[in-house]
């Protein structure tokens, strides 16, 4: 069966320092990968969606990346975080198109002070 | 564009009460609807999905909910509450026809069960 991880589950970071979550995705080939982000615990946000190595789209113009160096892994980066980039970020995966159901990972939640 | 839109924040109902959560949509074309629970702190669960076919969609933990064309809707239902059913519940319409896009996700509705 397919399983997805998300880590670290729980970070705190100054302002201004870099970032990283990693996701990746096991018992699948060739998924579509997702970041989504939720603030204040509400409504989620794509970020980026990937189709393939090397392959990233970006929803909207923000303080983050995101590469995927590898099929099944995907990670969310920034070289300066700031305060507005708090919040729960999840990494999803699907084989698309449009009838299935996306798969989520455990969420990361980031707090920037 | 696709979008979809869940009018309350939150909804309050007793354990043993049925239970409604709305979920309107906007789209072209052919609809594919999604319903996800949230728990705190957690990922998103998939519940159930509308394609085609019946217009009441039996999905996980007793939840089902009924598409309506002529409404445009897609609301999530159960017959009995349990306080355990208390959780951020999210419609989300499918945008991955169009390029670029991936589930479209409403802003959520609490749901909150007291015993």
């Amino acid at each position: 069966s397919q399983t997805i991880h998300q880590w670290p589950a729980t970070l705190v970071q100054p302002v201004g320092s870099p970032l990283s979550l990693e996701c990746t995705v096991e018992g699948t080939s060739n998924p579509n990968l997702y970041w989504y982000r939720q603030a204040a615990g509400r409504g989620l946000q794509l970020l980026f969606y990937s189709v393939g190595i090397g392959q990233i789209s970006s929803e909207v113009p923000q303080n983050l990346s995101a590469s995927r160096p590898q099929d099944r892994q995907f990670i969310l980066s920034s070289k300066k975080l700031l305060l507005s980039d708090s919040g729960f970020y999840l990494c999803a995966w699907d084989f698309g198109p449009a009838t299935g159901e996306l798969f989520f990972g455990e969420g990361s939640r980031l707090t920037v002070l | 564009a696709q979008s979809v839109a869940q009018p309350e924040d939150q909804v309050n109902v007793a354990e043993g009460n049925p239970l409604t959560v709305k979920c309107t949509y906007s789209v072209s074309g052919n609809p594919y609807l999604f319903w996800y629970v949230q728990y705190p702190n957690r990922g998103l669960q998939f519940l159930l999905k509308y394609i085609t076919g019946d217009n009441l969609v039996k999905g996980s933990y007793g939840f089902e909910a009924e598409f309506n064309k002529s409404q445009t809707s897609f609301h999530l239902k159960k017959p009995s509450a349990l306080v355990s059913d208390s959780a951020l519940y999210f419609c989300a319409v499918d945008g991955r026809e169009q390029a670029g896009t991936a589930l479209i996700f409403g802003k959520g509705t609490t749901l909150s069960v007291s015993s």
